[in-house]
């Protein structure tokens, strides 16, 4: 099984529809984040958490939003999606204790079209 | 902003070439990793450099930090279709702990 688990891995939309991506990890990792993938355009962050409480917009954060209900999951929210939010999706992990190399740990991607 | 700027973009070559692509900044990188992504998966981490003018081998491959910590090399000898895939380099800053993601340079080896 998957240290990190993306759920779910393909979904089709219609725009203005209430999106959620949900992410689970067995890692015991603190620090988890959502980035979005388009071609061309290498791996932009979202938001990120380094805790339960804690949640931190990352560069492109307008038009989602995340919850991290346990140290264990992090969901990301598209409240009324749009084409142009159409993508792929990756949910990260992190160790703080490994923050001076700070590796990132990837689930597998959840790809999002929205019609 | 810090940007890394990866080139090149897209590379094509035969099995059993070599060739070296980049990763450079203008901005000072506490660390910087490559990470290889293969299709319908996520990125996978390869290599973490630390120490300015670090060199590291994995097999095939060896990964140089400059020594101003502003830019990286990876560089494949004998490359297979196994190579085949996204490269992406990721330069750390203090400041937060955030990784900053280069482009990344998509690279197909042909048998």
């Amino acid at each position: 099984d998957a240290d990190v688990t993306q759920t779910p891995r393909n979904r089709i939309t219609k725009t203005g529809k209430r999106i959620m991506l949900e992410c689970s990890q067995t890692k015991g990792h603190d620090r988890m984040y959502w980035y979005r993938q388009d071609p061309g355009l290498g791996l932009q962050l979202i938001y990120y958490s380094f805790d339960v409480k804690d949640i931190n917009k990352g560069e492109i954060s307008d038009g989602y939003s995340v919850s991290r209900q346990a140290q264990a999951k992090f969901s990301l929210s598209l409240e009324s999606a749009i084409p142009n939010q159409t993508a792929l999706y990756f949910c990260a992990t992190s160790d703080t204790r490994d923050r001076n190399t700070g590796e990132l740990f990837f689930g597998e991607g959840s790809r999002l079209t929205v019609l | 902003t810090q940007l890394l700027e990866q080139s090149p973009q897209f590379l094509s070559i035969q099995e059993g070439e070599n060739l070296t692509v980049y990763c450079n900044s203008s901005s000072v990188f506490s660390s910087l990793q490559w990470y290889r992504q293969e299709p319908g998966e996520g990125p996978v981490l390869l290599v973490t450099v630390v120490t300015g003018g670090e060199v590291k081998k994995l097999k095939r491959l060896t990964f140089q930090f400059g020594d101003a910590r502003k830019d990286s090399s990876l560089h494949i000898t004998a490359a297979q279709p196994g190579d085949t895939g996204l490269y992406l380099c990721a330069g750390l800053t203090g400041a937060n702990s955030k990784l900053t993601f280069g482009k990344g340079i998509t690279l197909s080896v042909r048998p």
